[in-house]
């Protein structure tokens, strides 16, 4: 049982906006930096989101990241087809000493 | 380039050992925390250990005591001893690294414990 709590599912047409949830505790988000992962089947996940809200190189405008208190979100604007994949969020848990993983959310294009 | 190749994945039977090895090339590997990501069905992403540039080592609960994380700065290289292995142990083992997250992951070992 992971300590972050995401939808298991969230769904868009294409171009429209989906928002990913993340809920956690004092001792994992509202302590450390959150970030965001993009995982395709029979791929290596990719980093989307570091720090909270840092996109790092390569990565499209359309992925934001935020996060207040010991929630976070991430929010994909202008969903496309190849946006079609699984996605974590991310922290470090001062009480459990460990990075842990977001029980993750599937997104579907409709 | 960054570059981690992980290799020692395969089938085992629960109650038994396997060792996953990953070499790094294209960055300072001594001077960096690396760590062991996996991939299951059941839970999909979880960390499972991680060691710091100076040889501490992390483990998460569900590993402790029955996984231990090696490193060999001489030959770049990452490993991870898994014994006691049970069947929801398996999954892909990821090896990877980062400094402000993991943004350079290998390409995974796939590791299947049959009961």
């Amino acid at each position: 049982q992971s300590p972050l709590t995401q939808p298991p599912t969230a769904s868009g047409t294409p171009g429209q906006r989906v928002t990913i949830s993340c809920s956690g505790s004092d001792s994992n988000i509202g302590s450390d930096f959150v970030y965001w992962y993009q995982h395709l089947p029979g791929t290596a996940p990719k980093l989307l989101i570091t720090t909270d809200s840092r996109r790092p190189s390569g990565v499209p405008d359309r992925f934001s990241g935020s996060k207040s208190g010991t929630s976070a979100s991430l929010v994909i604007s202008g969903l496309r087809s190849e946006d079609e994949a699984d996605y974590y969020c991310a922290t470090w848990d001062i009480s459990l000493r460990s990075h842990v993983f977001g029980s993750g959310t599937s997104v579907i294009v409709l | 380039e960054v570059q981690l190749v992980e290799s020692g994945g395969g089938l085992v039977q629960s109650g038994g050992s396997l060792r996953l090895a990953c070499v790094a090339a294209g960055f300072s590997f001594s001077n960096t925390d690396m760590h062991w990501v996996r991939h299951t069905p059941a839970k999909g992403l979880e960390w499972v250990s991680g060691i710091g540039s100076s040889g501490d080592r992390y483990y998460s609960a569900s590993v402790e005591g029955r996984f231990t994380i090696l490193r060999e700065n001489a030959e770049n290289s990452l490993f991870l001893q898994m014994n006691s292995l049970r069947v929801e142990d398996t999954g892909t083992y990821y090896c990877l690294t980062g400094r402000d997250g993991f943004d350079c992951w290998g390409q995974g070992a796939l590791v299947t414990v049959s009961s």
